[in-house]
């Protein structure tokens, strides 16, 4: 049982390239979100997916874009990137009701270096 | 916007001794949970707290929710250099759309 997939794992790019990091989940959820995480700062969510076909800007979604593939996939693009978006991406899934005990699963990350 | 303010931010403690860390907020959530994330890896579900007043112990750690539901804090009992880890609480309730509010996180020392 797998759980969420996350690739890659750790990426370069230079200011202006664009990059979609992949996100699949195995455990039929129906929730889907992006976060990043920085120093001192914890997570701060992206957007997210509440559902198969819907998606919602979170916190920071500013240089950010999402598609929700399937129920199963989730993937972030960075159209152009700059260095303020260097940081470590977590992509996480939840059931509906996740406050009620289930929580989030998340991914092992991706770091993410723009220069 | 619901905020939850996590303290301390960085704490180093030797082995054996025992430890609190507190999550405070000004908004009522409807259940809050507890993660922990070792290097390099997705933060980890430990508990979820949903009433008021509830204590839940797992092994040699102790969650406690608020009686407000405001709050929360973690104990941990004669800590081990495996406890060494970032932990974070989170925040949730069904009026938020399906998202969880976390703090900004405890970095956790244990030195042998």
């Amino acid at each position: 049982n797998a759980g969420v997939t996350q690739t890659p794992k750790f990426q370069v790019l230079k200011t202006g390239q664009s990059m979609t990091l992949q996100c699949a989940q195995d455990m039929n959820h129906n929730s889907m979100y992006w976060y990043r995480q920085d120093p001192g700062m914890g997570l701060r969510l992206i957007y997210y997916s509440a559902s198969e076909g819907t998606t919602d800007k979170g916190e920071v979604p500013n240089g950010y874009n999402v598609s929700r593939l399937n129920k199963r996939e989730f993937s972030l693009r960075l159209e152009s990137a700059a260095p303020s978006q260097t940081s470590v991406y977590f992509c996480a899934s939840s059931e509906v009701t996740f406050w009620t005990g289930s929580g989030y699963t998340f991914g092992s990350g991706t770091r993410l270096t723009v220069v | 916007t619901q905020l939850l303010e996590q303290s301390p931010q960085f704490l180093s403690i030797q082995e054996g001794e025992n430890l609190t860390v507190y999550c405070n907020s000004s908004s009522v959530f409807s259940s809050l949970q507890w993660y922990r994330q070792e290097p390099g890896e997705g933060p980890v579900l430990l508990v979820t707290v949903v009433t008021g007043g509830e204590v839940k112990k797992l092994k040699r750690l102790t969650f406690q929710f608020g009686d407000a539901r405001k709050d929360s804090s973690l104990h941990i009992t004669a800590a081990q250099p495996g406890d060494t880890g970032l932990y974070l609480c989170a925040g949730g309730a069904a009026n938020q759309g399906g998202k969880l509010i976390f703090g900004q996180g405890t970095e956790l020392s244990v030195k042998p």
